[in-house]
């Protein structure tokens, strides 16, 4: 069955400084999309970065790169350079590419101290 | 454009009442989802659909229903309120090209008394 797991419920990072935070997978498909949503305080979902299954190259945004490691089933968010305003709620999420499912993981909340 | 908008944005509901939240979306997408999310918890997808006339179950589909007869519609019957359903409900929706991810709307809290 398709799963998504956050072990870290709360993470702290001095500001400038980088951080990863951890996200494993699990599902039967081959082809499926992984995401990384932040959730400020305000309550919005902003959506900041996608890795497809088949992506041989690690997604980047901007400061967001996403560390796919396929054989291990996980899809890390690397985050650079902290700022303050990263502070939020920060989910991953699987999308099933057979039945377009697309779940969510529990999340872990980051505070970036200044 | 307006994207996902839901509505109400806040209700209080008794226990055995029933309501319905509204979401529809401008941009002709094909997925659409509603999820709930929990104070300090990640989002339980409730039923999700991959196009007009077609819905299936999420997660946490009990005490929930939905239907999806048009591409920018979907929305949401609670029958019967009970207390587990106090929530923030989130609808979503999204193209079959998966790159930009989901867009959201802006919640709907409901609480049960």
């Amino acid at each position: 069955a398709q799963k998504i797991t956050q072990t870290q419920p709360g993470m702290f990072v001095q500001e400038k400084e980088a951080v990863t935070l951890d996200c494993t997978y699990d599902t039967s498909d081959q082809s499926y999309g992984l995401f990384w949503y932040k959730q400020p305080s305000s309550g919005e979902m902003i959506f900041l970065i996608y890795q497809g299954s088949y992506d041989e190259q690690n997604a980047t945004e901007g400061r967001y790169s996403l560390n796919f490691q396929k054989a291990r089933k996980s899809a890390n968010l690397v985050i650079s350079a902290s700022q303050l305003g990263d502070s939020a709620m920060y989910f991953c999420a699987m999308r099933e590419g057979y039945t377009g499912k697309l779940i969510f993981g529990q999340g872990t909340t980051l505070q970036v101290k200044p | 454009n307006a994207g996902v908008t839901q509505t109400p944005k806040f209700r209080i509901l008794k226990i055995g009442q029933s309501m319905t939240l509204q979401c529809t979306q401008d941009m002709n997408h094909n997925y659409m989802y509603w999820y709930r999310q929990d104070p300090g918890m990640g989002l339980k997808l409730i039923y999700y659909s991959v196009g007009a006339g077609i819905t299936d179950k999420g997660e946490v589909p009990n005490g929930y229903n939905v239907s999806r007869s048009t591409t920018e519609d979907f929305p949401l019957r609670l029958e019967l309120a009970a207390p587990s359903q106090t929530s923030v409900y989130f609808c979503a929706s999204s193209r079959p090209i998966w790159t930009t991810g989901a867009f959201f709307g802006q919640g709907t809290r409901l609480t049960v008394v």
